[in-house]
């Protein structure tokens, strides 16, 4: 499975954006880029995800690169229940495809 | 409702019990999964069913048995576990095991082995 590189940590102030970045040099055509977060104490919840083009939702904006071989996801507007911990994850296309974590970047946000 | 449920939150079992984790989630989802967190660590893959059937077994030791009775529901049954299995166990499920799928979480259970 191609492999993501993310910071292990990063902080914020509340109500800053906040960049999240992602590289994943070896992705290959068929791979979206799905990012997940883990707030403390729960489940990985989806956040957003693409293939090629700039995508938008209700909790995030997902930026990537020309060359795929880098992506960064925005919060706009960090608030303190958006300290987690963020994966992006690479998924292949196909049947029972696997979702592998990597370490993710833990995201503290101060007041 | 995009809910995954589990239970028990939390079990603690010694090395000789019995014991099985259940997964529930009436989305209509066709794929389940289960995954292990070790403290600090990212969740990793152990099982894949796909439309009932498990698909993917990550070379995950026998001592861990998965069932998935009907669409709905998925177990996991464990047996002579070690305390190194101690862990927080997460069930998911998705529309179809496809690559765009969203997985949905349940908030897992968290596992003492003594």
């Amino acid at each position: 499975d191609a492999k993501t590189t993310q910071p292990n940590s990063m902080e914020s102030n509340e109500e800053e954006p906040v960049h999240l970045p992602c590289n994943h040099s070896t992705i290959s055509g068929t791979d979206y880029i799905h990012w997940y977060r883990q707030l403390p104490s729960q489940g990985p919840e989806y956040v957003i995800h693409g293939l090629t083009s700039n995508v938008n939702n209700r909790m995030a904006s997902l930026a990537i690169a020309e060359d795929r071989k880098s992506s960064t996801l925005i919060l706009h507007r960090a608030t303190l229940r958006d300290a987690a911990v963020y994966y992006c994850i690479l998924r292949p296309t196909g049947t029972a495809s696997k979702l592998t974590f990597g370490t993710g970047t833990r995201l503290q946000v101060t007041l | 409702d995009t809910e995954v449920t589990q239970t028990p939150k939390h079990l603690v079992m010694g090395m000789t019990n019995k014991k099985s984790l259940k997964c529930e989630q009436h989305m209509g989802h066709r794929a389940m999964y289960w995954y292990k967190q070790k403290a600090k660590k990212p969740p990793e893959l152990m099982f894949v069913y796909s439309y009932e059937k498990l698909s993917i077994n990550e070379s995950v030791p026998s001592r861990f048995s998965p069932e998935c009775p009907n669409s709905s529901l998925l177990n996991l049954h464990l047996h002579a576990l070690q305390p190194e299995d101690s862990a927080l166990y997460l069930c998911a499920s998705s529309q179809d095991p496809g690559g765009r799928e969203t997985q949905y979480f349940g908030p897992g259970t968290r596992l003492l082995v003594l």
